[in-house]
């Protein structure tokens, strides 16, 4: 079956950069999203790449996705202690989502 | 415009006991889904309508499980009888098929946590 993967827990300092790591096995995603969810809310789209880009940058976010690897990485630049939360990437072909990276912010 | 909406919140009930979800997708959204988190474990899919017909229920993990979407409109998940695996979030999405730039975004709910004692 599908799978995809993420590291479970991100701790960094209040300005750093983060990077969170996803693998995925479906190659025939047309799209793979990055989700966040905040303590007590649902989900939120956060980003997203289309399967036949290599990057894509929106203010402090950039998605890097490398097809050949089937991996794919979110890197938050200047990190807040806001962007705590858990964050998911997910791969639509298949519905499946990572088991979710807790990303905790400490200023 | 209101978003993707579930009840109840929280509900606990003990082993045996039957509980129903709700969710009610954004107007207009053909596309419903239901998701399930045990706690540390993945988000995992459970079933797609396209507006009241079942896509895809390959996810559903036993027969305690029935999803309905009557009217293709709101949709409720019935657990009969809960076991205490059941217990965990059970998130409902909604979305457009895709459609040219449309990318098909998942909106969610913000769950409804089951907690089967």
């Amino acid at each position: 079956g599908e799978d995809v993967e993420q590291s479970l827990f991100l701790s960094v300092r209040e300005g750093d950069s983060s990077v969170i790591n996803c693998t995925y096995t479906d190659s025939s995603s047309t799209y793979l999203y990055w989700y966040k969810q905040e303590p007590g809310a649902g989900l939120q789209l956060l980003t997203y790449i289309f399967s036949n880009m290599d990057m894509k940058q929106d203010q402090r976010l950039t998605v890097l996705l490398n097809k050949k690897d089937k991996h794919l990485s979110l890197r938050i630049a200047d990190t807040q202690t806001g962007d705590s939360a858990i964050y998911f990437c997910a791969e639509t072909s298949t519905l499946t989502f990572g088991k979710g990276t807790m990303l905790l912010v400490s200023p | 415009e209101a978003g993707v909406t579930q009840f109840p919140s929280h509900s606990v009930i003990e082993k045996g006991q039957t509980v129903t979800l709700r969710c009610d997708p954004i107007s207009g959204h053909d596309n419903l889904y239901w998701y399930r988190r045990v706690m540390g474990k993945e988000i995992k899919f459970l079933l797609h309508f396209v507006k009241e017909s079942k896509q895809d229920e390959s996810g559903m993990p036993n027969n305690r499980f029935l999803a309905e979407r009557t009217g293709g409109t709101y949709s409720t998940l019935k657990v009969q009888p809960a076991e205490l695996e059941d217990s965990g979030v059970y998130f409902c999405a909604s979305s457009q098929p895709y459609r040219g730039a449309n990318t098909g975004e998942l909106f969610f709910g913000e769950g409804s946590r089951l907690t089967v004692l």
